[in-house]
């Protein structure tokens, strides 16, 4: 089982160019989520999904658009990347929902993304 | 207004004592708690969790406490390890499908 995996590792953008950040979990987990991570802000949701072909905002929303085509993808979009969204993203997934174990979240290792 | 709060950003123990961080939080709905355990360059790994009908959780070296009344909950690293040293965010599990609200989190240095 790779878990969790995350597609690309690190990237570079300029302000104004799109991207898209794959997530892929062999776990055969209902729920998928996005978070950013900045320093002195811990983890920040931006979005998340309940099952295949559902999505829903997180916290931190604007700016990014997801898809959750098939159950095992789950793919975070940025139309025109600004320095703002310069961050290491994380995708996680989990079982469910209502329990602490079906709601465990298993993360990927990261995206580094800075935006010039 | 953050649910779930890591008052100390960061903490520095000597290798072999204890270790404690703390959590509180707002919403009493929440059901479960968790610790999630963080090194540089890597993603959050599970922890420890513990119910809110508990007051505390044992394994192995780690231990957590919950104290409902005070809305307050602790965790307990003994004896602590300079592998121990990683960012460890707290987070609260509400009622219904909502996610997971994490803290900011709390970066623990072990020192030997």
């Amino acid at each position: 089982n790779a878990g969790v995996t995350q597609t690309p590792k690190f990237r570079v953008l300029k302000t104004g160019q799109s991207m898209t950040l794959l997530c892929a979990q062999d776990m055969n987990h209902e729920y998928m989520y996005w978070y950013r991570q900045d320093p002195g802000m811990g983890l920040r949701l931006i979005h998340y999904s309940v099952g295949e072909g559902t999505t829903a905002k997180g916290e931190v929303p604007d700016g990014y658009n997801v898809s959750r085509l098939k159950k095992q993808n789950f793919l975070l979009g940025l139309e025109s990347a600004a320095p703002s969204q310069t961050s290491v993203y994380f995708c996680a997934s989990s079982r469910g929902a209502g329990t602490a174990f079906q709601e465990t979240q298993y993360f990927g290792p990261g995206t580094r993304l800075l935006v010039l | 207004d953050q649910q779930v709060k890591q008052n100390s950003p960061s903490l520095s123990v000597q290798e072999g004592r204890i270790s404690i961080l703390n959590c509180d939080y707002t919403n009493s709905m929440f059901d479960y708690f968790l610790w999630y355990k963080k090194y540089p360059a890597e993603g959050p790994t599970f922890l420890i969790s513990i119910s809110s009908i508990k007051d505390k959780n044992e394994d192995g070296r780690f231990t957590v406490f919950l104290n409902k009344s005070a809305k307050h909950l602790s965790l307990h690293i003994v004896p602590s390890q300079p592998g121990d040293s990683a960012v460890y965010f707290c987070a609260a599990i509400p009622s219904g499908n909502t996610p997971l609200v994490f803290g900011k989190g709390t970066r623990l240095s072990v020192i030997a």
